[in-house]
């Protein structure tokens, strides 16, 4: 069975403090893939970033980064300098790589608020 | 280019009535997924198509609830008779396989309230 979790619920961290958004995923694809999503208060879903199985390398996107560890199943989410504009509920999201080709496995969302 | 578009962003509606909820998906994109969020049950895949065909309706609730998508560009999601249990956002997304990420693109969602 595939499962995502996100033990945090909430966070609040004041402006420019950095933060942490942790992901814990279960699978037994060996070909899979990890999402993070942003859903702000206007309810939207933006979507972040996408990493491959087969991609470890971890990445940096301004004040986002995302370090991938296969051997802990964990794709953690940080931001760097936190902004007010950062506040909203953060998914981290799951996709097997052998079936299901659009079975988005969801997370209980972390949501973040962040304090002038 | 346009994202996932769907209708009506807001809808209030009694229960026992028909609900429609619209979605025009990303051009070119073959593969339509319709998900429900709520607070207890988080984000939950309902149905997806791939070149208008159903291939997954497992998480479709109950019978009340029927999904169709006619051609490329629409889909619907019919709510019949609605039930105050249904209130939720239902969001309508889309994918083109191959593309660079596999990625799935949301709608702005279709929030329902059911009184």
């Amino acid at each position: 069975a595939q499962k995502v979790t996100q033990a945090q619920t909430e966070i609040s961290v004041v402006e420019k403090e950095d933060v942490t958004l942790d992901c814990v995923y279960e699978t037994r694809d060996t070909t899979y893939y990890l999402f993070w999503y942003k859903q702000p208060p206007s309810g939207e879903l933006v979507f972040l970033i996408r990493r491959n199985s087969f991609d470890e390398q971890n990445e940096i996107s301004g004040r986002y980064s995302w370090n991938f560890q296969k051997s802990t199943s964990s794709f953690n989410f940080t931001i760097t300098a936190s902004q007010v504009v950062d506040s909203a509920v953060y998914f981290c999201a799951l996709r097997g790589g052998s079936s299901n080709t659009g079975k988005l496995i969801f997370g209980q969302g972390t949501t973040l608020q962040v304090k002038p | 280019d346009a994202g996932v578009i769907q209708s009506p962003r807001h809808e209030v509606t009694e229960m026992g009535q028909e609900v429609t909820l619209r979605c025009k998906p990303i051009s070119g994109h073959d593969y339509l997924f319709w998900y429900r969020q709520t607070m207890m049950r988080g984000l939950e895949l309902l149905i997806y198509f791939n070149n208008n065909v159903p291939i997954d309706d497992s998480g479709m609730p109950e019978d009340r609830f029927s999904a169709k998508m006619p051609n490329a560009s629409f889909s619907t999601l019919k709510i019949q008779p609605s039930e105050p249990r249904d209130s939720a956002v239902y969001f309508c997304a889309s994918l083109v396989w191959g593309d660079s990420g596999n990625t799935i693109y949301f709608g702005e969602g279709s929030w329902l309230t059911v009184v």
